[in-house]
């Protein structure tokens, strides 16, 4: 069954610490890969997405996310966390329909 | 650019009960989409429309719950009779065929809806 995978579920870090959330998808071939993050109270935004051409891609917020087709990974990276970062964050997948397949997400708490 | 638009934002009701949720789109998007999520999970899909046409519902659970988009703008998610585990947040999520190459796989999220089923 098609699926996407985010082993980490609950991360905490301290401020200023480096962040890798890890996100893996079971298709092959073509795919559209999306980060989205909610802050607590709020709903889902776009943080950044991958459609094709350049394998690293940046969003806002000062985070990034490297597509790395042959392990079929598309981990979000932040060199810094804040405090503000205390989220939750999902991987989201699609193949040409549209259709999200989303992983189950990670909840990312930086302590201050 | 005003957001997706949902109601209520939180809903309690007994098992058996039936409720109803609603959602507006963002101005001129023709494909929204109803979610699903369970406490602990990502959203998982219950059915997309392409204006007012059904294009996916395959994870819908037609026993139970139904949904129409009626002049392909505003939607409605019913459930009737709700059953416990129905208890979730449902989200409401909207997309557009214009702008730059890959904006229609862009889709923007509401608030959702909260329903507690007891």
């Amino acid at each position: 069954a098609q699926s996407v995978s985010q082993h980490n579920h609950h991360v905490i870090l301290s401020e200023a610490a480096s962040l890798e959330l890890g996100c893996n998808y079971s298709y092959g071939g073509t795919v559209n890969l999306f980060w989205y993050v909610q802050y607590p109270g709020q709903h889902l935004q776009l943080l950044l997405k991958y459609f094709s051409g350049d394998p690293l891609v940046k969003g806002i917020k000062g985070f990034e996310a490297e597509f790395i087709k042959s392990k079929f990974s598309f981990n979000l990276r932040k060199p810094s966390v804040q405090w503000s970062d205390t989220a939750e964050y999902f991987c989201a997948v699609t193949r040409g329909t549209y259709k999200y397949i989303f992983g189950t997400g990670t909840r990312l708490k930086v302590l201050a | 650019e005003a957001g997706v638009a949902q109601s209520p934002r939180y809903k309690i009701i007994e098992k058996r009960q039936s409720v109803a949720f609603w959602c507006n789109p963002i101005s001129g998007h023709a494909t929204l989409y109803w979610y699903q999520q369970i406490l602990g999970q990502g959203p998982k899909l219950l059915i997309q429309f392409q204006n007012n046409g059904v294009v996916d519902d395959s994870q819908l659970p037609k026993d139970r719950f139904s949904a129409e988009r009626l002049k392909g703008v505003d939607s409605t998610l019913k459930i009737q009779p709700a059953k416990l585990e129905d208890s979730a947040v449902y989200l409401c999520a909207t997309s557009g065929l214009a702008g730059p190459p890959g904006a229609k796989n862009i889709q923007y999220f509401g608030a959702g809806t909260r329903l507690s089923v007891l």
